[in-house]
C-alpha cells in the first residue's frame, strides 16, 4: 500500500464546477504539499500545509491530521486549471526527511 | 528573482554513459532537492542536500549520486546509464533554516533524459 494514496486518479469537469481532490496518508508527517504539474513537467507549489486550512484565490486547501487526510479544492473552474494535481507529504526520519508523493490527479476541465 | 534553473533541459545517452544534470537554486536558497519522475513509478526522492551536505537519499542504487556546492547549486550523477533511467530529472530548492524547519519548495523545469 503506498504511503499517500490520492483519489480520484482522472477528474473531468465542465467549466465552472466545484472540484474536490483528496489525498490520504498512513504514516506522521511534519506538512503536506498540493502540487500542480502541467504538459511539459513543470510543477509548481500550491500549498504547504501542517494544520488547517489555507486559501488562494479559486483553490482551498485543507488538512486533518488526526485522520490523517487533506482535500483540494477548486471553486468556479476553469480550462486552465487542466492539469495534473499531486499531493505530496514530508516524512521526517531519523536519516533526514523527504517528500512522499502520490500517483496525482489528472484534471480535465471542458469549457 | 530568478526561479530554479536546471541544466540541460533534454539529454540523450545510450546505455553505459554517464551524465551529469545540473541544477541552480534560487538565490539565498540553501536546500536542494532531487526528484526522478516516471510514467510508471510517478515522483520518487532521490537527494536532499543543505548547506554541501546531503541530509538524506532515497531508495536508488549506487550509482545515482549527487553534490552540493558552497554556492548551493547542485549536480546530480547517474554512472552506467540504463533504459529504466530514463525520466524526468527535477530538483528543488527551498530557504530551510536548519533540519526541522521546512519551507515550500520551488521546482526547476526538470532535465528530460532518455537512455537509448
Amino acid at each position: 500500500k503506498n504511503e499517500v494514496e490520492q483519489s480520484p486518479q482522472n477528474l473531468t469537469a465542465q467549466e465552472g464546477e466545484f472540484i474536490t481532490i483528496n489525498c490520504s496518508y498512513s504514516v506522521g508527517i511534519s506538512a503536506l504539499h498540493w502540487l500542480q504539474q502541467h504538459p511539459g513537467g513543470g510543477i509548481v507549489s500550491l500549498f504547504m500545509l501542517s494544520s488547517g486550512k489555507k486559501k488562494h484565490g479559486r483553490l482551498i486547501a485543507t488538512i486533518n491530521i488526526q485522520e490523517k487526510h487533506s482535500s483540494l479544492h477548486i471553486t468556479a473552474s476553469h480550462p486552465r486549471d487542466s492539469a495534473v494535481y499531486i499531493c505530496a507529504v514530508r516524512l521526517v526520519e531519523a536519516s533526514g526527511s523527504r517528500l512522499t508523493f502520490g500517483e496525482g490527479t489528472q484534471l480535465t476541465v471542458n469549457p | 528573482k530568478a526561479g530554479v534553473t536546471q541544466t540541460p533541459r533534454y539529454l540523450i545517452k545510450t546505455r553505459g554513459q554517464q551524465v551529469t544534470l545540473s541544477c541552480s537554486p534560487i538565490s539565498g536558497h540553501r536546500s536542494v532537492s532531487w526528484y526522478q519522475q516516471t510514467p510508471g513509478q510517478g515522483l520518487q526522492f532521490l537527494f536532499e542536500y543543505f548547506s554541501e551536505t546531503q541530509r538524506n537519499k532515497g531508495n536508488f542504487p549506487g550509482r545515482f549520486s549527487g553534490r552540493q556546492f558552497s554556492n548551493s547549486r547542485s549536480e546530480m550523477n547517474v554512472s552506467t546509464l540504463e533504459l529504466g533511467d530514463s525520466a524526468l530529472y527535477l530538483c528543488a530548492s527551498s530557504l530551510e533554516r536548519g533540519r526541522d524547519f521546512y519551507n515550500e519548495q520551488f521546482f526547476g523545469p526538470g532535465t528530460r533524459l532518455t537512455v537509448l
